[in-house]
Formats: C-alpha cells, sequence, structure tokens
C-alpha cells in the first residue's frame, strides 16, 4: 500500500499571502488529521476530517482551515500567513472506524512552510 | 497545560544496550497511547501503540509498558542500534469521542553510540 503522500513538500510565502496544502492519505483509510510541529510548541494538532466532515478541531485561530474531498483526500488553507506560521505541516491517517488499529495514525513527510 | 511530558530531552545509550524511554500524562481520560520515531524533515513513523486495558505490548525489540495508576509509560528497546538514533514521541488519545485526536510529548533525542 501506497503511504500517506503530502504536497508540495516545501513551500516559501510572504506575510498576508494564503496557502493550500494538500494530502492524501492511505488508500481505505477515511480519517485525515492534520498536526502542526514547530520548534517552540512541538506538535499540535489542527484538526480532524472523516468522510468530509470535521470532526475535531485543535486551538487554532480562524485562518486555519481545512476540508475532505469524498475521496478521502484533504486540503488545509491558511490565510492571512503571519510569520509564526512557518512550520512543517504534517498530515495523518487511519482507518477512522472503531476498534484499536483505528487510532493508529499514520503520517506523511510534511510540508516545510517557511513564511518571510 | 502540558498533558503529555517527555521529561527526558535526551538520552544515549551504548550499542546492544536497553534504551528506556519515558512518558507521563494527566489527563485520565486518555485510553490510547502511541510512541513514533521521527527523523529531521520526516512526518513520524508510527511504532508500537497499547490500550489502557493493557499493561504491555510487544512487537520485536520494541516493548511498551503502561502503568495506569502511576499515569505514566515507557518505551523499552533491546537491544538498541544505532539505526534507532531518533527523536522519539509518546502521544496520547481519549478515543471514548469518536475522534483521532493525538496529544503528543515534546520528544526525547535517543542517541545510539556505535
Amino acid at each position: 500500500k501506497a503511504g500517506v503522500t503530502q504536497t508540495p513538500r516545501y513551500l516559501i510565502k510572504t506575510r498576508g499571502q494564503q496557502v493550500t496544502l494538500s494530502c492524501s492519505p492511505i488508500s481505505g483509510h477515511r480519517s485525515v488529521s492534520w498536526y502542526q510541529q514547530t520548534p517552540g510548541q512541538g506538535l499540535q494538532f489542527l484538526f480532524e476530517y472523516f468522510s468530509e466532515t470535521q470532526r475535531n478541531k485543535g486551538n487554532f485561530p480562524g485562518r486555519f482551515s481545512g476540508r475532505q474531498f469524498s475521496n478521502s483526500r484533504s486540503e488545509m488553507n491558511v490565510s492571512t500567513l503571519e510569520l509564526g506560521d512557518s512550520a512543517l505541516y504534517l498530515c495523518a491517517s487511519s482507518s477512522g472506524t472503531s476498534g484499536s488499529e483505528s487510532y493508529e495514525q499514520y503520517f506523511g513527510p510534511g510540508t516545510r512552510l517557511t513564511v518571510t | 497545560d502540558q498533558q503529555v511530558k517527555q521529561n527526558s530531552p535526551s538520552l544515549s545509550v551504548q550499542e546492544g544496550r536497553i534504551s528506556i524511554l519515558n512518558c507521563d500524562y494527566t489527563n485520565s481520560m486518555f485510553d490510547y497511547f502511541l510512541w513514533y520515531k521521527k527523523y529531521p524533515a520526516e512526518g513520524p513513523t508510527f511504532l508500537i501503540s497499547i490500550s489502557s486495558i493493557k499493561d504491555k505490548n510487544e512487537d520485536g525489540r520494541f516493548t511498551v509498558f503502561l502503568n495506569k495508576s502511576a499515569k505514566h509509560l515507557s518505551l523499552h528497546i533491546v537491544p538498541s542500534q544505532p539505526g534507532d538514533s531518533a527523536v522519539y514521541f509518546c502521544a496520547a488519545s481519549a478515543t471514548g469521542g469518536a475522534t483521532n485526536k493525538l496529544i503528543f510529548g515534546t520528544g526525547t533525542l535517543l542517541a545510539v553510540q556505535p
């Protein structure tokens, strides 16, 4: 099975711009979660999508949004970029159904976003 | 409020010896725990997990122990190999809410010396 893929891998944007990141989960997985990793805050949960619906949201401002398509692919969008948004953005997929294995999340390689 | 804590930022071990990485949590609602290994500029790689109904889970060289009363878990790697050198994160989830939100610790950098 192919793993989780994320595009693009690297991105440089300027303050005030917006950005869209893409994630394709493992085939058959219906849950996609997004995380932000920064040196100061570590790995923090942004939101989770399951069957095209946002199932949970972390403590991030409304500038961070996402969506999920019928094929389970997901995008996240950050509007009005700030310098502090520079981070590694990670996408993780899981089956999303009940049972122990469903809680195991598999991560993509991440998108490194630099805001200048 | 750091709900998942890894109090040792780094650990150095000789090749062939045991590596023990520790993790503490504060939220009693957490009922599923996972360990991930991460290299710089890559996504975390899932290693092993444990449900709160168990106190031990083993997979090859990796064993995770859970002490619910102490709200403590540990990852044992035996024998340690140089390729195990990476940052290790523990993560916790409260699965009862039908969500896959993971709360991560701050990580422990493991260095295995040849």
